[in-house]
């Protein structure tokens, strides 16, 4: 199956940067698209950004589009979200997930960053 | 908008069938795969239903679902105490755009 382990979430101040990283194993990394899905504390899983399994492909939610770069380091088997100028909205446990295609996703156990003054 | 809609909360008896929904608002879901998520308090998001209708190994054959007339549906018979969670669908589309989840419901096993 494998295994996600997401690090870097912190407690920063509005306006502020994170850069999030994900430590897959178990799975040949580099084969697959890989996502960060974030979910605000009480709410709903919403989805942030994709990478293609090659890092050429990138997609972002209109809601971070221009503040929030996703990457990834097939060589270290390692995925990131470099998040800047970052809002009190963005408060969430951001999850790095596995795309499976039509058989679903597989999510890490989150990291939380929360954004307040 | 590409919106995916589920009834905020559904409740069921022990032993009861639950059944939960998934309609698309502008997003066609007859001619895309679902996947549904469960997502016990504090834990991570579990598959449990992925392509409309099958199960992945380990999940218990109560758990079935649909995809029919532009509805999804998430069935869970003989409803037990821990199926008590938040469940999502998503939409599992091959095109480049964005990924969709459901809003949500929270099952509660009364």
């Amino acid at each position: 199956e494998g295994q996600l382990v997401e690090s870097g979430g912190a407690l920063v101040q509005p306006g502020g940067s994170l850069r999030l990283s994900c430590a897959a194993s178990g799975f040949t990394f580099s084969s697959y698209w890989m996502h960060w899905v974030r979910q605000a504390p009480g709410k709903g899983l919403v989805w942030v950004s994709r990478i293609s399994f090659d890092g050429t492909n990138t997609t972002y939610a209109d809601s971070v589009r221009g503040r929030f770069t996703i990457s990834r380091d097939n060589a270290k088997n390692m995925l990131f979200l470099q998040m800047d100028s970052l809002r009190p909205e963005d408060t969430a446990v951001y999850y790095c997930v596995r795309d499976r295609h039509s058989n679903g996703f597989n999510w890490g156990q989150g990291t939380l960053v929360t954004v307040s003054s | 908008s590409n919106d995916v809609t589920q009834p905020p909360s559904v409740s069921v008896s022990p032993g009861q069938t639950a059944s939960i929904t998934c309609s698309g608002d502008g997003v066609k879901l007859g001619d895309k795969y679902i996947c549904w998520y469960q997502q016990i308090a504090g834990q991570s998001p579990v598959v449990v239903i992925f392509q409309d209708n099958k199960r992945p190994s380990g999940i218990p054959e109560r758990f079935s679902g649909s995809n029919s007339g532009n509805i999804g549906t998430l069935t869970i018979s003989e409803t037990q105490p821990e199926d008590e969670a938040d469940y999502y669908c998503q939409v599992w589309d091959s095109s480049t755009g964005p990924v969709v989840f459901g809003g949500g419901t929270k099952l509660t096993v009364l």
